[in-house]
């Protein structure tokens, strides 16, 4: 089945820094989307990509849908305490109606 | 404005027995989907059901799990004699439509099996 690889696996980062992961497939997707988790809770949806070479932000969050459709990149810019959690890319193929959730990239932030 | 609603949102169950999770998605939403998370896992799919239809459940056991969305009332995960492997959390997600949609999540039911 399908499967999407998340890198780096975790982060230690100080307040303030960029932060940039990615995700990456075997197969094509056709809509990429980027959640965050925080412990106890569901995914909150950040942000969601439709087209290849898509690039969408909100705030500090920046998505790009990569070229190839096999992959797609996550960037946080001056990163800030509250932004600590995991951080899962999720797929969809054409036809599927379900998700496919990456392995996660854990995200510490630390003054 | 009500997101997805879980409950319980913390289930203790011993081996054997039965347990029910249940799930309100968002007004307006009338496709979900369920999803079970592992400790330090992503989420894996399990099913997905519009009201009344299990549209997709390949990602469901085929033994002691079940699932449903009935005209009224919230959608019902059913586990029957549950074991230790079944201690996960499980989520719900709605979309107001199917394919092409963002899914929306509840905080989660944290079954725990002793």
């Amino acid at each position: 089945g399908q499967q999407l690889n998340q890198s780096p696996q975790s982060m230690f980062i100080q307040e303030g820094e960029d932060v940039s992961m990615n995700c990456t497939s075997s197969s094509i997707f056709n809509t990429w989307l980027w959640y965050k988790q925080e412990p106890g809770e569901g995914p909150v949806l950040l942000i969601a990509l439709y087209k290849a070479g898509e690039l969408t932000s909100n705030g500090r969050l920046t998505a790009q849908f990569g070229i190839t459709r096999k992959d797609s990149f996550l960037n946080i810019s001056a990163s800030i305490p509250s932004d600590v959690g995991i951080y899962f890319c999720a797929g969809r193929t054409g036809t599927a109606s379900k998700l496919t959730f990456g392995t996660g990239t854990r995200l510490q932030v630390t003054l | 404005n009500a997101g997805v609603m879980q409950n319980p949102r913390h289930l203790v169950r011993r081996r054997g027995q039965e347990a029910r999770l249940r799930c309100s998605p968002m007004k307006g939403h009338s496709h979900v989907y369920w999803y079970r998370q592992l400790p330090e896992e992503g989420l894996k799919f399990m099913v997905y059901l519009q009201k009344e239809n299990i549209i997709d459940e390949s990602g469901m056991p085929k033994e002691r799990f079940s699932a449903e969305f009935p005209k009224e009332g919230p959608s019902i995960l059913r586990i029957q004699q549950v074991v230790r492997g079944d201690s996960a959390a499980y989520f719900c997600a709605s979309s107001p439509r199917g394919r092409g949609e963002k899914l929306f999540f509840g905080s989660g039911t944290q079954l725990s099996v002793l």
